[in-house]
């Protein structure tokens, strides 16, 4: 079954930097683009970036373009978010998900993983 | 592309049927494959959205079949045919036909 595993997250003051993990399972990991997705506190969800599953291209969100980046280690099956010169309303709670549309001709049901806690405060 | 829910909360007798609403900006048809890529999830407090209904109509694992989705061109329900007490939480829409995937406001619903 698939499995998306997070890691990371954490307090850091404004301008600090953190690393996101998400370690995937259950399914053939290189083959499928992977996103981060984030939820302030009692706001909704918010796309933040992708990666496609080479690796080779990468889209990020305007809110946080030059600041955060993503990649990912297929050897690995897991794939990160790194951020830096974090601001306050950069606190939330990421999600790591694969949200592919097909595979292999078959619909692909959408996975999350259980999410990471970012707080950026002085 | 917008994704605009509605109502952005509900109120329902246990037992009584709910529904939600969501109206995006544009088609989300998926021109190569006729899929309408459009989810809907519940989020209790405190935990991950919970998926409930892929693709439109397609009831995720465990999911029982009071839920259901449905809708067409850029209009889509979803519907809870007997609300209990375990339904309480946030409901969001989501698209992933167009990049980038984008959210619903959400929709709470309480029980009277």
């Amino acid at each position: 079954q698939v499995e998306l595993v997070q890691s990371g997250g954490g307090v850091v003051q404004p301008g600090g930097s953190l690393r996101l993990s998400c370690a995937a399972s259950g399914f053939n990991f290189k083959s499928f683009g992977m996103h981060w997705v984030r939820q302030a506190p009692g706001k909704g969800l918010e796309w933040v970036s992708f990666i496609v599953h080479n690796g080779n291209t990468t889209y990020s969100a305007d809110s946080v373009r030059g600041r955060f980046s993503i990649s990912r280690d297929n050897s690995k099956n897991t794939v990160f978010l790194h951020m830096h010169n974090l601001k306050v309303e950069d606190t939330a709670v990421y999600y790591c998900a694969r949200l592919a549309l097909t595979f292999g001709g078959q619909v692909v049901v959408p996975s999350w993983g259980q999410g990471a806690q970012v707080s950026v405060s002085s | 592309i917008v994704m605009t829910q509605s109502p952005l909360s509900l109120s329902v007798t246990p037992g009584e049927p709910a529904s939600i609403s969501c109206r995006s900006s544009q088609s989300i048809l998926d021109s190569d494959d006729g899929n309408i890529y459009l989810d809907w999830y519940l989020q209790r407090p405190g935990q991950p959205p919970q998926l409930l209904i892929y693709t439109l109509s397609h009831r995720a694992s465990g999911v029982p079949d009071r839920f259901s989705g449905s809708g067409s061109g850029t209009e889509f329900i979803l519907k809870i045919s007997r609300v209990g007490a375990e339904d309480v939480g946030v409901y969001y829409c989501m698209q992933r036909t167009e990049f980038p995937t984008t959210f619903g406001q959400g929709t709470k619903l309480e029980i009277k």
